[in-house]
């Protein structure tokens, strides 16, 4: 099975700063890579897909980038409401699609 | 509009069972997979089982194969989650989970593009 590791498991930024998620994959994974936002309380939604495909809606802040084993996601000017949990989700290994173990983001 | 919404959760005692329900709509429903995925307090995300389009094929986590069902009536719109030798482990936020796919070059491409509000399930003496 692959597994998919997150770091790192949280982080604090300013308002304006670039933020960047890592994810790693166990073995190469090509582009099977997804990204989800969840706010405490609330579903998570899809925000990239197939490792740099923005989901419709997401705003252009955000950023997709990996492939094989390594895996990014960018927040180019971080604002308020990206404060949330960032899970990454492999897809290449079926029909377990696992997720990594999420990177908690605040606000300074 | 697109939605899943479950239904379904609540406290059960240890070795109990529940059945939990999402109901689709604002899409076709009998032309996507749709998969559970749940949460523990606190922690992450953790799959947990899936359905095709028509409902002849499943999967199962390998620590709820044999405990939890999932099945779909097509008609109704609805897919379910019969769970049964209930563990306090199994608690947690149970969300329905509507997965699209994208053929990019020679490859099917599978996301979580919709994800209902989520049921809780409480399992404790």
């Amino acid at each position: 099975d692959v597994q998919v590791t997150q770091s790192p498991s949280s982080l604090s930024a300013s308002v304006g700063d670039r933020v960047t998620l890592t994810c790693r994959a166990s073995q190469s994974i090509g582009s099977f890579l997804n990204w989800y936002q969840q706010h405490p309380g609330k579903a998570p939604k899809l925000l990239i897909y197939v490792a740099t495909n923005l989901h419709s809606g997401v705003p252009s802040r955000f950023s997709g980038s990996g492939s094989g084993t390594l895996f990014t996601l960018t927040i180019s000017s971080l604002q308020p409401e990206d404060s949330a949990t960032y899970f990454c989700q492999q897809t290449y290994s079926t029909p377990a699609l696992t997720f990594g173990g999420g990177t908690r983001v605040e606000i300074k | 509009e697109v939605q899943l919404v479950e239904s379904g959760g609540g406290l059960v005692q240890p070795g109990g069972s529940l059945r939990l329900s999402c109901e689709a709509s604002g899409f076709t429903f009998s032309g996507y997979w749709i998969h559970w995925v749940r949460q523990a307090p606190g922690k992450g995300l953790e799959w947990i089982s899936r359905i095709n389009d028509d409902g002849t094929s499943t999967s199962y986590l390998d620590s709820v194969r044999g405990r939890f069902t999932i099945s779909r009536d097509n008609a109704k719109n609805t897919v379910f989650l019969q769970m049964t030798s209930l563990r306090g482990d199994d608690t947690g936020v149970y969300y329905c989970v509507r997965v699209s796919g994208s053929f990019i070059q020679t490859n099917y491409y599978y996301y979580m593009d919709v994800w209902g509000k989520g049921t809780t399930v409480t399992v404790s003496s």
